[in-house]
């Protein structure tokens, strides 16, 4: 089965300051990868995704992540965070069948002044 | 409705009892997907259905757990006999199709459920 490694439980960061959040799957064939974000008190919703093409994707509120398949890896990564960017971020992966996916246990990004 | 909702927001049990968790899709989506999420954990996935069908039900816990799907529409993901272990949010999604490059998962705002 698919696992997904999200090493950093908590990233503290100052505002403006630049982040990068880990993502490690373990299996390289066929898969598609997902970035969600949980604000407080609100529901999943998704950030970016990577099913194909560009291995650079780019998603809403200035993230992007990219794949790299030899590292089995998709980082999310921002150039300057905002205090409204404090929330928890998930990485999930699906096979090529999108009937099963795969989360980490998230990272919760908190955006200080 | 405007997105995906789930019933009760929170609930609260006693070992041995059964609950009903319930789940209702944004209208016209036809794959609904049920996940758990346990206190510093991720989200484990438990089940999906393709309209009524759930074709993989591997990711239930335990044969204490089981959903249906009836229209379409609504889902209900029924707990018999909870243990305290069976504490979690569980949340549900649904989206237009199978997720692709054109159909996203909407998230539901999850349940709650407490065993005592």
């Amino acid at each position: 089965a698919q696992s997904v490694t999200q090493l950093d439980s908590q990233v503290p960061v100052f505002e403006e300051a630049p982040v990068e959040l880990r993502c490690n799957y373990s299996s390289p064939v066929s898969v598609y990868l997902f970035w969600y974000v949980q604000y407080p008190n609100q529901g999943l919703q998704l950030l970016l995704k990577y099913l194909s093409g560009s291995t650079l994707v780019k998603g809403i509120n200035g993230f992007e992540a990219e794949f790299n398949k030899s590292q089995t890896s998709f980082h999310l990564r921002k150039p300057s965070v905002h205090i409204s960017d404090t929330a928890e971020y998930f990485c999930a992966v699906s096979k090529y069948n999108f009937n099963k996916f795969y989360f980490g246990s998230g990272t919760k990004l908190n955006v200080k002044p | 409705g405007a997105g995906v909702s789930q019933s009760p927001s929170n609930k609260v049990t006693e070992k041995g009892k059964d609950v009903e968790l319930r789940c209702d899709p944004i209208s016209g989506h036809t794959a609904l997907y049920w996940y758990r999420q346990s206190l510093g954990q991720g989200l484990e996935f438990l089940i999906y259905f393709q309209g009524n069908s759930a074709p993989d039900k591997s990711g239930l816990p335990s044969d204490r757990f089981s959903a249906e799907r009836t229209g379409g529409s609504v889902s209900t993901l029924t707990i018999q006999r909870t243990q305290q272990e069976d504490s979690a949010v569980y949340l549900c999604a649904s989206s237009l199709g199978l997720v692709s490059s054109y159909n996203e998962q909407f998230f539901g705002p999850g349940t709650r459920l407490t065993v005592l």
